[in-house]
């Protein structure tokens, strides 16, 4: 069973371009969380999505940031207009959603690395 | 917001030896789940270990155990018989009690492991 994939691993993009992070949650896992990590600093939430539907998008700046998770296909974060202070490793994780034991714990993907010149 | 706060920014430990990672939490929630991550510099995030909060008993895998104190709001980590392997971030993390509850993490702490 595949972890959770996210790519490109590493991204760097120019100001003012767009950035689409993608996330392939484990096989069965209906719930997916992004998270951002600044350097030196611990991951912070930004979304929760389940399949076409954002539950909880209260971490995620108002203006330039969106996410889905559509029926078919990966999660994508889509990131417009970058900004320096964008750059950052962005975290996908996916939990089963159901009860079990280990509903409760969230798998991690490898992380996107996105640079903004 | 529930704060998740890690006081020791970098810690470091001789091969073999014992170190113990400190982590305390705020919340107003009965039940929980805290989790310790290990992040190595590949920037993968591990699951080292993880606690219920309505279990008393700490949780241990391996040369990795917990000393869980609810009172007190605190959820340390200590890594036994340290190894090379070991040198990595480690991030304390607190999840609610609900299904898609989001993950708190602390700031983190850098362990060195000196052979």
């Amino acid at each position: 069973n595949a972890g959770v994939m996210q790519n490109p691993r590493h991204l760097v993009r120019r100001r003012g371009q767009e950035a689409r992070l993608r996330c392939s949650p484990m096989k069965g896992h209906s719930h997916v969380y992004w998270y951002r990590q600044l350097p030196e600093e611990g991951l912070k939430f930004m979304v929760y999505l389940q399949k076409e539907n954002i539950i909880d998008e209260s971490g995620m700046p108002k203006e330039r940031f969106s996410a889905e998770f559509p029926k078919e296909g990966p999660s994508i974060l889509r990131i417009q207009q970058v900004v320096r202070g964008d750059s950052a490793a962005y975290f996908c994780a996916s939990s089963p959603g159901t009860s079990g034991a280990s509903y409760n714990e969230q798998f991690f993907g490898p992380g996107t690395r996105l640079t903004v010149l | 917001a529930q704060t998740v706060t890690q006081s020791q920014p970098e810690m470091s430990v001789q091969e073999a030896e014992t170190v113990t990672l400190s982590c305390t939490y705020d919340t107003s929630e009965s039940d929980y789940y805290l989790f310790w991550y290990k992040q190595p510099p590949s920037r993968q995030m591990i699951l080292v270990i993880r606690q219920e909060a309505y279990k008393q008993q700490n949780a241990t895998e391996n040369r990795f155990s917990v000393n869980f104190q609810k009172a007190a709001k605190s959820f340390s980590l200590k890594i036994s018989d340290s190894q090379l392997g070991d040198a990595a971030m480690y991030f304390c993390a607190y999840r609610g009690p609900n299904t898609g509850n989001q993950f708190y993490f602390g700031t983190g702490t850098s362990l060195t492991v000196i052979p």
